[in-house]
């Protein structure tokens, strides 16, 4: 399994655009890059997967290098509620057994 | 549409007990896969269950098993309870081994 590297920690303000990188040098051609987010007592938020170049929906943009050893998940104009632990996986696109890192912990402030 | 549900909330035990947690998917799934998160880290994969077996398994001691319902509910038991036990165990649920997983809120254990 890919490991991956994301910095510990964020601070952002409202309003301002995060983006948080990860790395994962050694991910193979089959993997997928996913993206999820997590609330202290909840479980983790599925916000988005991309295999390569840019994906986009609602909440999110992810965008991958054509060498796919690094991928950034950018977070538009955050809010206080976006203050939560967002964790990069490399997996093989299945629901089998995800790897979870330690995260990063991103501090939305006013 | 229920999305997952996890019960108990919160649990306490003793060292040495034995305890069950249970996990209803959200509807139209059918793989249920459990987590373990201790504070401040990741969660890490226990096992993965579709069609009532178990089919993935991570690096856990055979003291934790699991079990899936034709309903495509499941359980999770965990024997001969360790302190190193105490942790939120997750349950998350896909349609067909796929992704994404959606996960509950967890059951809070605390081992005494």
């Amino acid at each position: 399994l890919a490991k991956t590297t994301q910095p510990i920690s964020m601070d952002s303000y409202e309003g301002q655009e995060v983006n948080i990188t990860c790395s994962h040098n050694n991910i193979a051609t089959n993997d997928y890059i996913t993206w999820y987010q997590q609330f202290p007592s909840q479980g983790p938020r599925f916000i988005i997967q991309g295999y390569k170049t840019k994906v986009t929906n609602e909440v999110a943009s992810l965008f991958i290098p054509a060498d796919r050893k690094s991928s950034t998940l950018s977070l538009p104009r955050v809010s206080l509620s976006d203050t939560a632990v967002y964790y990069c996986l490399v997996n093989t696109g299945t629901a089998s057994k995800l790897t979870f890192g330690t995260g990063t912990r991103l501090q939305v402030t006013l | 549409d229920a999305g997952v549900t996890q019960s108990p909330t919160h649990l306490i035990k003793t060292r040495g007990q034995q305890v069950t947690l249970r996990c209803s998917p959200k509807s139209g799934h059918d793989t249920v896969s459990w987590y373990q998160q201790a504070l401040g880290q990741g969660p890490q994969f226990i096992f993965q269950y579709y069609e009532e077996e178990e089919r993935q398994r991570g690096n856990f001691p055979d003291r934790f098993s699991g079990h899936q319902f034709p309903n495509y509910s499941s359980e999770l038991n965990v024997n001969a309870l360790l302190l190193g036990d105490s942790a939120l165990y997750l349950c998350a649920s896909s349609f067909f081994e796929g992704l994404p997983l959606f996960f509950g809120s967890g059951t809070q254990l605390s081992v005494l």
